[in-house]
């Protein structure tokens, strides 16, 4: 059971390039998140899904898109990155958008544009 | 918007000790609190949550605590064992956007002796 995996585990980008952050679950849940995880700023979230189709802004969507074609994957990208897109990206899901439901993370994508 | 402070931000404790994390969350239309735990490297795993209709929760050594009137819940370790070293978030999440959003406190790193 793999759960929700994440590619790639780490990238060093140029800065202005593009990149995809690649996020799938086999739990056949309707809810998908992007995370990015900066110290001392906890996990703020970037994007999310409620279920495939749909997609919404979080707190810090700034310079990121995503697409939710299918219940299984949810990529990231970043259309020209930028030093300041430095940081750990967790992808998570959940059973549903409901209240309560646990959101399950993925092992995260360390990002470093130089 | 909900915003999440967490205190303190680093904690050390003796093994057998007990350690104390407490956050405070601004919108009170908040309805569910959960903690993450996460070990060096490692993903966010929930560890206990508690819903708002519910003052305390227990769960063998840990348990949280809920004041909706202050605003505020906290996290109890007792008996701490090296094992419990990591950082833990507290989340919030509010009743708005159709979605299980949910926002983050910055994080305790939590260190216990031996």
């Amino acid at each position: 059971i793999a759960g929700i995996t994440q590619a790639p585990t780490s990238q060093i980008l140029a800065a202005g390039r593009r990149m995809t952050l690649r996020c799938t679950q086999d739990m056949r849940h309707n809810a998908m998140y992007w995370y990015r995880q900066d110290l001392g700023l906890g996990l703020r979230l970037i994007h999310y899904s409620n279920t495939a189709g749909t997609t919404g802004k979080g707190e810090v969507p700034d310079g990121y898109s995503v697409s939710r074609a299918n219940t299984d994957d949810f990529p990231l990208t970043l259309a020209s990155a930028v030093p300041s897109q430095t940081s750990v990206y967790f992808c998570a899901s959940s059973e549903s958008t409901s209240s309560y439901n646990e959101q399950f993370f993925g092992p995260g994508t360390r990002l470093t544009v130089l | 918007g909900e915003n999440v402070e967490q205190h303190p931000s680093t904690l050390s404790v003796q093994e057998g000790d007990s350690a104390v994390i407490k956050c405070t969350y601004s919108d009170s239309a908040s309805n569910y609190f959960p903690w993450y735990k996460q070990e060096l490297g490692k993903r966010p795993q929930l560890i206990i949550d508690i819903r708002s209709n519910v003052g305390e929760k227990k769960d063998q050594r840990i348990a949280v605590t809920l004041n909706k009137t202050a605003k505020h819940f906290s996290l109890h370790i007792t008996e701490t064992q090296p094992e419990d070293s990591a950082v833990y978030f507290c989340a919030a999440s509010p009743l708005s956007g159709g979605y299980n959003k949910l926002i983050f406190g910055a994080g305790t790193r939590l260190a216990v002796h031996p």
